[in-house]
């Protein structure tokens, strides 16, 4: 069975700062792992994923995740946080050969100017 | 350009009021999910199809049923609506087979109050 536990619920950062997501996996097989933007009453948003290969992923809007398998962790980073970047992340797994998917629970970033 | 599309965007049903969510896909992928996602959670899964193959979640209630009809359309069934049920349903798809996986493109949902 996989899981994902994501570190806080609600991450406040400074227009500028850095941002940083935690993302816990387990997996009994090796897992892909995804990060997903969702914003108010819109579906889910890739935003990046890790399939095995590199494991520092550039996702899109200049969020970048690193795949570290001694840690277990999938963290989601951005050096610079933009006012636009207000919305709510989730985390997932999906291991390999399966077909679903499973989230966590999601963490609201907000964004003070 | 390539989406999944989700119809109606707000709906509004009675309670008991059997109610049919629809999602459509210009992207060719086989596979198509039902998640159930309320307030501040993790979106659920309801069920899935591979294909025309029907994949029902183990506590999935028998009250939500779903039709995919063609390889482009899938439809959530609500038979009887309950107070319970009002959430975000999102439908999404993706490539099947056990290769590299590209994740999911989600619709952008349909949000379900019921009164």
């Amino acid at each position: 069975a996989q899981s994902v536990t994501q570190l806080g619920s609600h991450v406040s950062v400074s227009e500028g700062a850095l941002v940083l997501l935690r993302c816990n996996y387990s997996s009994s097989v090796p897992p892909y792992l995804f990060w997903y933007v969702q914003y108010p009453n819109q579906g889910l948003q890739l935003l990046l994923k890790y399939t095995s290969a590199a494991t520092l992923v550039k996702g899109i809007n200049g969020f970048e995740a690193e795949f570290k398998k001694s840690e277990t962790s999938f963290h989601l980073t951005k050096p610079s946080a933009h006012m636009s970047d207000a919305a709510e992340y989730f985390c997932a797994v999906k291991p390999g050969g399966y077909q679903k998917v499973t989230f966590g629970t999601g963490t609201k970033l907000q964004v003070i100017p | 350009d390539a989406m999944v599309i989700q119809n109606p965007r707000y709906q509004v049903t009675q309670f008991g009021k059997p109610v049919t969510l629809s999602c459509s896909q210009t992207l060719n992928h086989n596979v198509m999910y039902w998640y159930q996602q309320k307030s501040s959670q993790a979106p659920k899964l309801l069920f899935h199809y591979y294909d025309k193959d029907f994949n029902n979640e183990a506590d999935t209630p028998d009250n939500f049923q779903s039709r995919r009809p063609n390889t482009s359309f899938c439809f959530l069934d609500i038979r009887s609506p309950g107070l319970g049920d009002a959430a975000m349903y999102l439908c999404a798809t993706s490539r099947g087979g056990t290769g590299a996986d590209y994740g999911y493109t989600f619709g952008s949902g349909t949000r379900l109050t019921v009164v």
